[in-house]
């Protein structure tokens, strides 16, 4: 079973920052918190992961709370062309990924 | 740099039969992993290969099988298909076991 719980869906106007929220209370130490995305009829896409700072790449920004029980992925001017659904997943290195079901965000025009 | 390839990307198969699906990784990349997705279940992991053996497996019936080749091309088969069967499957490269995974398009299966 997925070790996260995310909403089922999202809304959020274009042009705006787009935050995903992500909860991982049962997180231990040696898991790192990943995020993809997959867009419709695409496979998924790698978005970002960290284990305990905050991390910022070219498409999003990951924020992890002090005590790692949950985190939030933002995307900073999102356009309609990030509507998908947002998977958050837990897992230390080795280990497979569990998918959970994700929220789906709507980029609103 | 060329992506992760499947082939073939549509299939129709029926009830009974067997079919192999095939994953080229992304050149370099040593680890290969296949999903399926299906509306009902979401994402599911099948297996995880690197350098030729098995690391990981999920929760599926030993219907389900893969390799991967001295080349890091991995196969997966399905033997007696069944109508559950029909999904999306997808298979996923990296560049060893842990680091992120990068998604060929999918091999869309359906068995009648």
């Amino acid at each position: 079973d997925a070790k996260t719980t995310q909403p089922t869906s999202m809304d959020c106007a274009e042009g705006r920052a787009a935050n995903l929220p992500c909860n991982h209370s049962t997180i231990s130490g040696n898991e790192y918190v990943y995020w993809y995305r997959q867009i419709h009829s695409q496979g998924p896409q790698y978005i970002i992961h960290g284990l305990k700072n905050n991390e910022t790449n070219e498409m999003a920004s990951l924020i992890i709370t002090e005590d790692r029980k949950s985190s939030t992925l933002i995307l900073p001017h999102a356009t309609l062309r990030d509507t998908a659904v947002y998977y958050c997943i837990v897992r230390v290195e080795n280990d497979k990924i569990i998918f959970g079901k994700g929220t789906r965000l709507h980029i609103l025009p | 740099k060329a992506g992760v390839t499947q082939t073939p990307r549509y299939l129709i198969k029926t009830r009974g039969q067997q079919v192999t699906l095939s994953c080229s990784p992304i050149s370099g990349h040593r680890s290969v992993s296949w999903y399926q997705q299906t509306p009902g279940q979401g994402l599911q992991f099948l297996f995880e290969y690197f350098s030729e053996t098995q690391r990981n497996k999920g929760n599926f019936p030993g219907r389900f099988s893969g390799r991967q080749f001295s080349n890091s091309r991995s196969e997966m088969n399905v033997s007696t298909l069944e109508l559950g069967d029909s999904a999306l499957y997808l298979c996923a490269s990296s560049s060893g076991v842990g680091n992120e995974q990068f998604f060929g398009p999918g091999t869309r299966l359906t068995v009648l």
